[in-house]
C-alpha cells in the first residue's frame, strides 16, 4: 500500500530565504509525482507534475526534482516571498488510477 | 470552462439525511476524481471516473457513497444516511487524460449535525 510523508509538517522562514521541501513515498512503482499548492479554505492548485521518466521539473522560481529508485521528491523554493505561505502538498499517481497524497508542509514566509 | 466548479459550497445537513454534491468538470476533460480531506490532512482518494464509468472506487468509505457521470461531463456524489463522520471537504478533481495534471474545483465543505 502506496505511503506518501511529507516533511516538515510546518515550515516558518524570513522572506528571501531558498528552502526545500521533502516528499517520500513508499512504492516507486508510480507513473508520476506532483506538486500542489493549497491556500487556507481553497482547493488545490497545481505546481509542477513530474512524469516517473523525468528527473525534475521547473517553473519559475520553483524546481521539483524526482528519485523514483530511492522514494524521494524535493520542492525548492527559491528567494521566498510572503505570497507563498500555503501549504504544499505532493501527491504520487500509480496503479489504479489512484492518486495518494501527503498531509503536507505548512510554509510561513515572514516579511 | 474557465475551471472546475462545485455545488454548493457549503453544506449543512442533520444525521441520517441523504445529500447530493455535485462538479462541473473542465470542459473536454474525460478524467474526473472525488476526494474527501479533512482538517490538517491531505486529500483522500474516493472514485475516480473514466467518461462515464467509474473505474476505480476502492476509496468509497463503505455503501452509503455512490458516485454517477451519467454524461461524461458533470459527477454528483451522493451520500445517504449522513453521519457526523462525513463531515469535511469534498474536493473534485478533472484531468484531460488518466495521469495528466489534475485540476481542483474550491470544494463543498460538508458539516453533519
Amino acid at each position: 500500500k502506496q505511503e506518501v510523508t511529507q516533511i516538515p509538517a510546518a515550515l516558518s522562514v524570513p522572506e528571501g530565504e531558498n528552502l526545500v521541501l521533502n516528499c517520500s513515498f513508499t512504492d516507486s512503482a508510480i507513473y508520476n509525482l506532483q506538486w500542489f499548492r493549497q491556500d487556507p479554505g481553497k482547493g488545490l492548485t497545481s505546481l509542477l507534475l513530474i512524469q516517473s521518466s523525468q528527473r525534475e521539473q521547473t517553473s519559475g522560481r520553483l524546481n521539483a526534482s524526482l528519485d523514483k529508485s530511492s522514494g524521494r521528491s524535493t520542492l525548492y523554493i527559491a528567494a521566498s516571498q510572503p505570497g507563498d505561505s500555503a501549504t504544499y502538498l505532493c501527491a504520487v499517481y500509480g496503479g489504479g488510477f489512484k492518486t495518494i497524497f501527503g498531509a503536507g508542509t505548512r510554509l510561513f514566509v515572514k516579511a | 470552462g474557465a475551471g472546475v466548479s462545485q455545488t454548493p459550497s457549503n453544506k449543512v445537513t442533520e444525521k441520517g439525511k441523504y445529500v447530493e454534491l455535485r462538479c462541473d468538470p473542465i470542459s473536454g476533460h474525460t478524467a474526473l476524481y472525488w476526494y474527501r480531506q479533512s482538517l490538517g490532512q491531505g486529500p483522500e482518494f474516493l472514485i475516480y471516473f473514466q467518461g462515464t464509468g467509474a473505474a476505480d472506487d476502492s476509496g468509497l468509505p463503505n455503501d452509503r457513497f455512490f458516485a454517477v457521470r451519467p454524461e461524461g461531463s458533470v459527477s454528483t456524489l451522493k451520500i445517504q444516511r449522513t453521519e457526523r463522520g462525513d463531515s469535511a471537504v469534498y474536493l473534485c478533481a478533472s484531468s484531460q487524460l488518466a495521469a495528466d495534471t489534475q485540476y481542483f474545483g474550491p470544494g463543498t465543505r460538508l458539516t453533519v449535525l
